[in-house]
């Protein structure tokens, strides 16, 4: 049973730039949340998904959008990338009400 | 504003010394409290979920209890495997299921 799996694992952009990261959840999962980890910070929230709808936003800037596609996968997309995106960013899948599980995460380093 | 706030930052432990972890929280109405293991460059193992005052869960040499404003991750005869960076999250009642994390704790087993 595949667990949440990112993709790409790593990803170097240059400032300006825009990038988009992909998420499959686990098997039976229908929610999809994503967040941003700084190195030596807890995650923090970005968005959440569910019925091919964003559910709830963190207080993230609207360079940051995504998208739930019908099998339940999802995208995060960032525009105009900044110094500061470089971050691990993190998907997690749930059912609806029920336990985050997260997968391995993007690295994204901005230069 | 839901907020999370862990201590230690780092702790170093030698194989067998017993600990605990602290997690101290402020909440609109708590949903639930969850604990997550997350080695280098993964991302968050579920450990545990808490739900109210008085509650206590255990995990082979792991046990999560919580209070009112805190909850605690003891930590009993820790082996080198047990390394690691331990975050606490809580979600609120109110809303969708974001979750808000703490800034977490190194945990460094020595043998």
């Amino acid at each position: 049973d595949a667990g949440v799996t990112q993709s790409p694992t790593h990803l170097i952009k240059t400032r300006g730039q825009q990038v988009t990261l992909r998420c499959s959840p686990k098997s039976g999962h229908d929610t999809v949340s994503w967040y941003q980890q700084a190195l030596g910070q807890g995650p923090q929230f970005i968005f959440q998904y569910y019925e091919e709808e964003e559910r709830q936003r963190g207080n993230f800037p609207d360079r940051f959008s995504g998208h739930q596609f019908p099998n339940y996968s999802s995208e995060l997309n960032v525009n105009a990338l900044l110094l500061g995106d470089s971050a691990l960013y993190l998907c997690a899948s749930s059912v609806r009400g029920g336990t985050l599980h997260f997968g391995n995460g993007t690295r994204l380093t901005v230069t | 504003e839901d907020q999370v706030t862990q201590s230690p930052e780092a702790l170093r432990l030698q194989e067998g010394e017993s600990s605990s972890l602290n997690c101290s929280y402020t909440v609109s109405g708590l949903r639930g409290l969850f604990w997550y293991r997350q080695d280098p460059g993964k991302g968050p193992e579920f450990l545990f979920t808490l739900y109210s005052a008085g509650e206590e869960k255990e995990k082979e040499r792991l046990k999560a209890t919580i209070t009112k404003k805190e909850s605690f991750l003891h930590i009993t005869a820790p082996k080198p495997e047990d390394s690691a960076t331990y975050l606490c999250a809580v979600q609120a009642r109110q809303g969708a299921q974001k979750l808000v994390f703490g800034q977490g704790t190194r945990l460094t087993i020595n043998p």
